[in-house]
């Protein structure tokens, strides 16, 4: 069992459409979770993170952790084009190498 | 946008050609590393740095070496090229994130190694 899973998608939906993109894991010892959006070309670039339990909001985007399920998620409200990419997400554990394990990646098309 | 920088962005070369893929970063971090994505698929940590002088192997196996000997370069080289090296090799440097108890990673753009 791989310690990241992520759906790869492509998951395609329309402008203003309120988009959920989700990843689940194994690892017990994950605190931090990131979310990386990926644009075509483009090497991933860091969107928000969260620490341990709860929701953070920034804009449009909020991320959720459900430590219990061992489930996040990225909402992303009011869906434009532009946001169309590949959303990873990623896990680190409290010390240890501080390398994040990352998820495939779930490929994000919004249309007009 | 992070400073950090590779070269070439897209490379096409014959099988047994020895190839180094260039990476910088202006940033000043001390933590680099070397990925690699195929389409669809987890990022695979294939080498990393601490800083000068270090080195270590990740995740994936690989006939690739790195080498560290200034703080903003770390190249990539591939001794004998083969058709299985062909993917995306994304170089990227971290520094700490919230109370420094984890990093956060700044990709470059990527190379898009094709061997034939």
């Amino acid at each position: 069992q791989k310690e990241v899973e992520q759906d790869p998608g492509p998951l395609s939906v329309p402008e203003g459409a309120i988009v959920s993109l989700n990843c689940t894991y194994s690892n017990s010892a994950f605190q931090y979770f990131m979310w990386y959006r990926q644009y075509s070309r483009k090497g991933p670039e860091l969107l928000m993170y969260t620490y341990s339990s709860g929701n953070k909001e920034d804009g449009r985007f909020t991320a959720q952790v459900d430590k219990s399920s061992k489930y996040i998620s990225l909402f992303i409200r009011d869906s434009q084009p532009s946001d169309s990419a590949t959303y990873l997400c990623a896990m680190s554990a409290l010390g240890g190498s501080y390398i994040p394990t990352f998820g495939r990646g779930t490929s994000l098309i919004v249309h007009p | 946008e992070a400073d950090i920088y590779q070269t070439p962005r897209y490379l096409v070369i014959g099988t047994g050609k020895k190839i180094t893929l260039e990476c910088s970063q202006t940033m000043g971090h001390d933590k680099m590393y070397w990925y690699q994505q195929d389409p669809g698929m987890e990022l695979h940590l294939i080498h990393y740095s601490y800083g000068v002088n270090s080195t270590e192997k990740g995740d994936l196996s690989s006939e690739s070496t790195v080498s560290r000997i200034r703080t903003e370069h770390f190249p990539l080289t591939l001794e004998s090229a083969r058709p299985s090296h062909t993917s995306q090799y994304l170089c990227a440097s971290s520094e700490p994130l919230g109370g420094g108890s984890t990093d956060t990673q700044y990709f470059g753009p990527g190379t898009r190694l094709t061997v034939l």
